[in-house]
């Protein structure tokens, strides 16, 4: 079974500059989150889509983070414009159901200059 | 509020000792919990879970955990540890009707030869 694949795996770009990650969840998984990692922390919830649709976004700095998952199975998420604070890897991860396990992607290590 | 508390940053363990990880919770209603572990530059892997049923969960790598209700916890171990065992450890917490994880501060886990 193939994992949760994202790209890219490293991005660095200047502050106000806009970025976009990929996130492919494992076939069949429902559910889809984008978290949020700084260095030696917890993950941070940014968003949940089930299938195609939000579930929960409120953890989503709306003014600079879009998120979208238009078919029900890849998704994206961008930031436009980048801040410094924004340094962090970004972390997708998919589960089949309401109580199995979130599988996680490698993540996208993004620093912003 | 709904809490996981994982109290130690670091953990301290010669090879072939055993190895323990703390981790307790605080809940409405039964808790599912998880454990998580990563590696250096890696996403998180998945380790094990308890839903329901014996309070000896096994996982992956050998490692294993005890629910306790009475005590709130769900402690981390493994008979004997590896130095590859050294990395990053998250304990977790399903809650709320989008069952989304409440993520543990997370403990580095350092295994000495």
């Amino acid at each position: 079974e193939a994992g949760v694949a994202q790209s890219p795996r490293y991005k660095i770009i200047e502050k106000r500059q806009s970025v976009a990650f990929w996130c492919n969840p494992i076939s069949g998984h429902a559910t889809l989150y984008w978290y949020q990692q700084i260095l030696g922390q917890g993950p941070k919830l940014l968003i949940q889509f089930q299938n195609n649709g939000v579930v929960d976004d409120s953890q989503l700095p709306k003014d600079r983070f879009s998120a979208e998952r238009l078919k029900g199975v890849d998704s994206t998420l961008k930031i436009q414009p980048a801040k410094l604070e924004d340094s962090a890897v970004y972390l997708c991860a998919s589960k089949a159901g309401s109580y199995n396990e979130q599988f996680f992607g490698p993540g996208t290590r993004l620093t912003v200059l | 509020a709904q809490s996981v508390a994982q109290p130690e940053d670091q953990v301290n363990v010669a090879e072939g000792n055993p190895l323990t990880v703390k981790c307790t919770y605080s809940v409405s209603g039964n808790p599912y919990l998880f454990w998580y572990v990563q590696y250096p530059n890696r996403g998180l892997q998945f380790l094990l879970k308890y839903i329901t049923g014996d309070n000896l969960v096994k996982g992956s790598y050998g490692f294993e955990a005890e629910f306790n209700k009475s005590q709130t916890s769900f402690h981390l171990k493994k008979p004997s540890a590896l130095v590859s065992d050294s990395a990053l450890y998250f304990c977790a917490v399903l809650v709320g009707s989008n069952y989304q994880l409440i993520w543990g501060a997370g403990t580095k886990l350092i295994i000495k030869p």
